[in-house]
């Protein structure tokens, strides 16, 4: 079964509206993390937000907020106020704390496409 | 400092040829990564490196041999390639390789193309 799932291969905003990507993931352990990674076609990832298994309130870092729904599981990430220059693959990963050396598991990604 | 960087950022060999890439950061930080990836599709584990020892190897054909020279420092021995090799390879680095925590920071990929 697959550890983290990205059910958007590509979605599609008007500059200026506000954009929700999915993420959904699976771990038994307590302790685990998630990212929101941004790849644009140069080819760097960019870490946007983190969010703890054991942080109380979402993550938000400037127009990047995370949704996050424990009993469900899903991490969703929302960009506030699209601009041209977030048009990138978005990548949604889970770090777990207690598999021996933690590595990320990466989803399948989502391609953002953002119109004037 | 918070950049990891990675030379050379495009590279083009020959099945026959052996060449390297190599990855630099400054952050102080005692586990590095490579990952291959290949177009739309999400990286895909290599190698970790903590305390400039092998920790993982995710079963990476021989041709690719990593090298953790000091801290700092990592490079990816590449001899005897295939075309499907083709890929960008990148190079991330955190403080440590445990806790749900440590953020990996990723350098700006090489796009290495095998003929």
């Amino acid at each position: 079964a697959q550890k983290i799932t990205q059910t958007q291969p590509g979605m599609f905003v008007q500059e200026k509206e506000a954009v929700t990507l999915d993420c959904t993931y699976d771990t038994s352990d307590p302790s685990y993390g998630l990212f929101w990674y941004k790849q644009p076609s140069s080819g760097e990832m960019i870490f946007l937000i983190y969010q703890g298994s054991y942080d109380q309130q979402n993550a938000t870092e400037g127009r990047y907020s995370l949704n996050f729904q424990k009993a469900r599981k899903s991490a969703n990430l929302v960009i506030s106020a699209s601009q041209l220059g977030d048009s990138a693959m978005y990548f949604c990963a889970m770090r777990e704390a207690f598999s021996g050396y933690s590595t990320l598991t990466f989803g399948k990604g989502t391609m953002l496409l953002v119109s004037p | 400092d918070t950049e990891v960087t990675q030379t050379p950022k495009h590279l083009v060999m020959g099945m026959t040829n052996k060449k390297s890439l190599k990855c630099e950061q400054h952050m102080g930080h005692r586990a590095m990564y490579w990952y291959k990836q290949k177009a739309k599709k999400p990286p895909e584990l290599m190698f970790v490196y903590s305390y400039e020892k092998l920790s993982i190897n995710e079963s990476v054909p021989s041709r690719f041999s990593p090298e953790c020279p000091n801290s700092s420092l990592l490079n990816l021995h590449l001899h005897a390639l295939q075309p499907e090799d083709s890929a960008l390879y990148l190079c991330a680095s955190s403080q440590g390789t445990s806790g749900s925590y440590n953020e990996q920071f990723f350098g700006p990929g090489t796009r290495l193309t095998v003929l």
